[in-house]
């Protein structure tokens, strides 16, 4: 069945170094993704839409070189963490569409040191 | 603007208790309305979307478009239902059908 995976599920980098999360989609093709934050006990919070082929559109107060988002096929998104701080720190999920609902990877934590 | 407000952060019940979990929404057009929940170490998952009027693990929730609120309700409350609760947005016609999610609602059933 369709499923969003997401890779690696948790990683540690130290500051000032970058970070690629990849996000895909599995038995099924999304020209969409969304990329989520969620700080500890706090909801998810938007970060950026990815569009396959195109920019991604980023929500407000998110740095876009900072957070630097591909989506170069119908099943594959990342989004590098570059010139990670420690207040990057957080749980990142992506999340992709099928047509009948919005499903949810697994996320990946990053610490960084 | 849409937003998401889950006024409880946390709700605990006795087994077997009635349940309510709280939401409201502001939105200005027509929204679709979801509950998602996360069960401890496991991914976020759909639970149930106002469109398809249906019950799952014995949970409802009613579009009340007057008092903008889509509330999540269980009659008996079991243990395994203790999770973390988020009610979602999206609005139609919505760009990618992006979601904003409430603050989440952590319910614990206890024995």
């Amino acid at each position: 069945g369709a499923v969003v995976s997401q890779h690696p599920s948790w990683v540690i980098c130290k500051s000032g170094t970058s970070v690629k999360i990849e996000c895909r989609s599995l038995d099924f093709q999304a020209t969409t993704m969304f990329w989520y934050r969620q700080f500890p006990k706090q909801s998810l919070m938007l970060m950026a839409t990815s569009n396959e082929g195109s920019k991604a559109t980023y929500e407000q107060g998110v740095e876009k070189d900072k957070f630097l988002i591909n989506h170069a096929s119908l099943t594959l998104s990342t989004l590098t963490v570059t010139s990670a701080h420690p207040e990057d720190s957080s749980f990142y999920i992506c999340s992709a569409r099928t047509q009948r609902e919005q499903l949810f990877g697994p996320g990946t934590r990053l610490t960084v040191t | 603007a849409q937003r998401v407000t889950q006024p409880e952060k946390l709700l605990s019940v006795f087994k077997g208790a009635p349940v309510e979990l709280k939401c409201n929404y502001s939105y200005s057009g027509s929204p679709e309305l979801f509950w998602y929940v996360q069960y401890s170490r496991q991914r976020l998952q759909l639970l149930l979307r106002h469109i398809s009027r249906e019950s799952i693990k014995g949970f409802t929730a009613d579009l009340n478009k007057g008092e903008t609120s889509f509330h999540l309700k269980k009659p008996f409350a079991q243990e395994e239902d203790s999770a973390m609760y988020y009610c979602a947005l999206s609005g139609r016609g919505n760009a990618g059908n992006m979601l904003t999610f409430g603050g989440g609602t952590r319910l614990m059933v206890k024995p």
